[in-house]
């Protein structure tokens, strides 16, 4: 059946170390690959999108990369502050982007 | 000012009661999404629609319609059909390429 998992349900990290979260998929084949950041009570907010050609991409503090042979995504947070405490989603696409399935998410704190 | 609004945010019916969510985009995106989110969980996709007049049912299509007559509008008909219907719904659009999905606020809906 297919699946996709993220690491532990919640994460807690220490302010100024690197946070790594973890997106495993089982029986999908995705061209691209999302990652979303949701406060409490409110919708995702776009972070990053990786394609299946791609091993790395950045955007500032943050990192994701994409593993098709793994079948796995890891997105990093660098220099974490608690500002950085939410739930992290990761996407993947379906039908070449028809539409996307999403993973149950990482609630990661940040602790000062 | 661009964006996805969706109305209302908190939403209190009776059991056995249609409901109509609102979604409204002025991005000028092709495409439009309905996930539904529980406590702890995920984004499960209900319906989604690439183009004007035409949409396809996601993962969890039963106990929901919807309509795409309007590029800018796309709401959720939450019917006495559906077994659970208190959840967080959210809303999303696209350009349709495998692209960003901006997400509406969102709507809580709770039945009584």
């Amino acid at each position: 059946s297919q699946k996709i998992e993220q690491n532990s349900e919640a994460l807690n990290i220490q302010e100024g170390k690197t946070a790594t979260l973890t997106c495993n998929y089982t029986n999908y084949s995705p061209a691209y690959l999302q990652w979303y950041r949701q406060d409490p009570g409110r919708g995702p907010v776009f972070l990053l999108l990786i394609r299946e050609n791609e091993k790395e991409k950045r955007k500032e503090r943050l990192k994701v990369t994409f593993d098709t042979t793994l079948k796995q995504s890891l997105f990093h947070i660098t220099a974490s502050q608690p500002a950085d405490s939410a739930t992290y989603l990761c996407a993947l696409d379906r039908n070449y982007g028809q539409n996307f399935v999403f993973g149950p998410g990482t609630r990661l704190s940040v602790l000062p | 000012d661009g964006g996805i609004t969706q109305s209302p945010k908190y939403l209190f019916r009776k059991e056995g009661q249609n409901v109509t969510l609102s979604c409204e985009q002025n991005l000028n995106h092709d495409a439009m999404y309905w996930y539904r989110q529980d406590p702890g969980q995920g984004l499960r996709l209900i319906y989604y629609s690439q183009i004007v007049n035409d949409f396809q049912k996601g993962d969890i299509a039963e106990g929901y319609s919807v309509s795409r007559e309007k590029k800018e509008s796309f709401p959720l008909t939450v019917t006495s059909a559906q077994k659970n219907p208190t959840a967080f719904y959210l809303c999303a659009s696209s350009t349709g390429n495998p692209d960003t999905q901006y997400f509406g606020p969102g709507t809580r809906l709770t039945v009584l």
